[in-house]
């Protein structure tokens, strides 16, 4: 079955940069776009940017425009999102999700997310 | 960036009961929208697609309506399982999501 499985919690000093994994299995990695979504804690859900697991090719929302690199390793299906800069209000749950889309739409919903992980970012 | 609003913040509905939850786009979206449910300590699941196409193995309970920028997600009978946070989603142009409707016990 289709899974994306996440790495584990960080704990990360302000000024710091930290990379979460996201590996996917069950599915064609280069067939589908791969996007990161965070939630702060009690908060709702911020959508970050998206890769192309097949050219590598990416789009980061405004907000994160110069602090966020997404990468990929197809060799291990496997996809990154490196945030630097770390400030307390970038403690939240990382998702990674997979986009479904209708033929020839450049964005879609969301199926499957990973399971989250959490970054706390502490002095 | 299209804006999106849900309401109420908070539903709080009786098992059995019918629940309507309300998505609004501050521009059109045509179809492009989709519908999650998540619970505590759980990853968004997937709920509807397309505004009204239902996820593989989302009960029939669950239905979505509406185009442009109104629509529903409808919860036919709330069973216990369906107390949680749902959120809309937009994919006209780059995602974004709604604040959210908590649906909790009455």
């Amino acid at each position: 079955q289709v899974q994306l499985v996440q790495s584990g919690a960080e704990v990360k000093k302000p000024g710091a940069s930290v990379k979460v994994s996201c590996k996917a299995s069950g599915y064609t990695f280069t067939s589908y776009y791969m996007h990161w979504v965070r939630q702060a804690p009690g908060q709702g859900l911020e959508w970050m940017g998206i890769i192309n697991p097949s050219g590598g090719s990416t789009s980061y929302a405004q907000k994160f425009q110069g602090r966020v690199t997404m990468t990929r390793d197809t060799s291990t299906s496997t996809v990154y999102m490196e945030l630097s800069s770390l400030r307390s209000e970038d403690t939240a749950v990382y998702y990674c999700a997979r986009q479904r889309t209708t033929l020839f739409f450049p964005w879609g919903w969301f199926d499957p997310w990973g399971q989250g992980t959490l970054v706390t970012v502490s002095s | 960036e299209i804006v999106m609003t849900q309401s109420p913040a908070t539903l709080s509905v009786s098992p059995g009961e019918r629940a309507t939850l309300s998505c609004r786009a501050s521009q059109s979206v045509s179809s492009n929208l989709a519908w999650y449910q998540q619970k505590p300590g759980q990853a968004p699941r997937l709920l509807i697609y397309g505004a009204s196409t239902r996820a593989t193995g989302i009960p029939a309970r669950f239905s979505g309506s509406g185009s442009g920028t109104e629509f529903t997600l409808t919860i036919s009978s709330l069973q216990s399982e369906d107390f949680a946070v749902y959120y809309c989603q937009q994919y006209n142009n780059w995602p974004t999501f709604g604040p959210g409707t908590k649906v909790d016990i009455k």
